[in-house]
Parts: structure tokens; C-alpha cells; sequence
């Protein structure tokens, strides 16, 4: 099945850009996924993108995806302490395309 | 905006009660999960269901069983709490396959 693999801390200056990275190992994800946990709460969706593509931008965010490598990332521009929160890749392919979870990066954002 | 629901943000059980986290989406979703999270484990899937009345087994189901007897509402029953179920429960909803999964606030449960 998917694997999927990030790093476990990431820590920015308040106004620096920041890079998340995400890895997985079925070629066949079709579509992948990037959520935002803050503490105490549920995952809110950020962003997604289907495997026929290899960019997208939404406002600070934007995703790139390398389909070779099976690498995703996300940038966020701008970071602010707002930001601070953990971050879950997830990809999902054929079937019953259920998403296969990151164990999620914190980002800690300091002034 | 999809929502979801779920019932208790905060729970607290003891060893062997019979427990019910309920959750509720009003989008009309098919699909709807269940997963548990736990420090350095991420998320794992225990349930899920894709139709009223059906359900599959996910990753970790031991333990726990599930009910759709509605399509708007899932619920998760431990049968016998044990401690080693004391985690974050995370529902969730998706229309389409192709569709993304949303999230409910999550429900941290206690098992003393």
C-alpha cells in the first residue's frame, strides 16, 4: 500500500517563507492532499492536487509536484505565527481512493 | 462549507463502558470515516462506510465496531472501553471518490 513520509518539525522566522515536504511511494496516486491541524482541533483541508498536474497556487500557498521523484511540497509565503499548526500530506489513488496519511509536520513559527 | 459534527469534544469513560461517539455531516456525503490519532502514529483508519447500512474495516478495527443506520450520521462504539483506546477520534465525510475528506473538531476520549 501507500507510504507516506515528511519530516517531523519545521521551525520559521515570522515573514520567511516556509517548505514542507512529503513523500510517497505509489506512482499511482492520483490525487494529494494537504491539511492544517492546529491544537486541540480537527484537520482543515488546505489544498489538493490531481497527479496531471504540477503546480498549484492558492493566495500563499502553493503546491508542486514532482510525479518522478513522488515528491510534493507545499510553500507557504509570508509565514505568520497564525500558521503555526501541524501539516499532513495524504495521497490517495485507484479503488477506493482513501488517503494515506503523513504523520504530519509541525511548523512553529517564531517572531 | 461541508460540517461535520461530532458530538463530544471531550470524554471521559471508564474500563469496560460500552461508548458511542457520534458524528453527523449535512452534505449528503456517501462516504463517511472514522480514525483514531495518536502521538507520533498519525492517523489511522478503524472504519469506514460508504453507504447506509455498509461498512468496511479499515486499518485498526479491533476493538471497535460502527453503525449507519442514516446517511447523514456514523457512529463509532467501543464495545468494552479498555485504556489503550484513550485518543483523539477524528470523523470524517466525502462526497465522491474524487473528493477530498473533511473533518469533524475531533473527540479526545479518556478511558480511566
Amino acid at each position: 500500500g501507500e507510504d507516506v513520509e515528511q519530516s517531523l518539525f519545521l521551525s520559521v522566522r515570522e515573514g520567511d517563507s516556509s517548505v514542507i515536504n512529503c513523500t510517497y511511494t505509489d506512482s499511482s496516486s492520483t490525487y494529494l492532499y494537504w491539511y492544517k491541524q492546529e491544537p486541540g482541533a480537527g484537520l482543515q483541508l488546505l489544498t489538493y492536487i490531481f497527479s496531471n498536474m504540477d503546480m498549484k497556487q492558492d493566495q500563499r500557498l502553493t503546491v508542486l509536484l514532482n510525479k518522478k521523484d513522488k515528491h510534493l511540497s507545499l510553500r507557504i509565503a509570508d509565514t505568520q505565527t497564525g500558521d503555526s499548526a501541524i501539516y499532513f500530506c495524504a495521497g490517495a489513488s485507484g479503488g477506493s481512493y482513501i488517503p494515506t496519511f503523513g504523520r504530519g509536520t509541525s511548523l512553529i513559527v517564531h517572531p | 462549507d461541508v460540517k461535520v459534527t461530532q458530538s463530544s469534544r471531550y470524554l471521559v469513560k471508564r474500563t469496560g463502558e460500552k461508548v458511542f461517539l457520534e458524528c453527523v455531516q449535512d452534505m449528503d456525503h456517501e462516504n463517511m470515516f472514522w480514525y483514531r490519532q495518536d502521538p507520533g502514529l498519525g492517523l489511522r483508519l478503524i472504519y469506514f462506510s460508504y453507504d447506509v447500512k455498509m461498512k468496511e474495516k479499515g486499518d485498526i478495527p479491533e476493538g471497535y465496531s460502527v453503525s449507519r443506520e442514516k446517511k447523514e450520521r456514523f457512529s463509532l462504539i467501543l464495545e468494552s472501553a479498555s485504556t489503550n483506546q484513550t485518543s483523539m477520534y477524528l470523523c470524517a465525510s466525502r462526497g465522491q471518490e474524487n473528493q477530498p475528506q473533511h473533518f469533524g473538531d475531533g473527540t479526545r476520549l479518556s478511558i480511566l
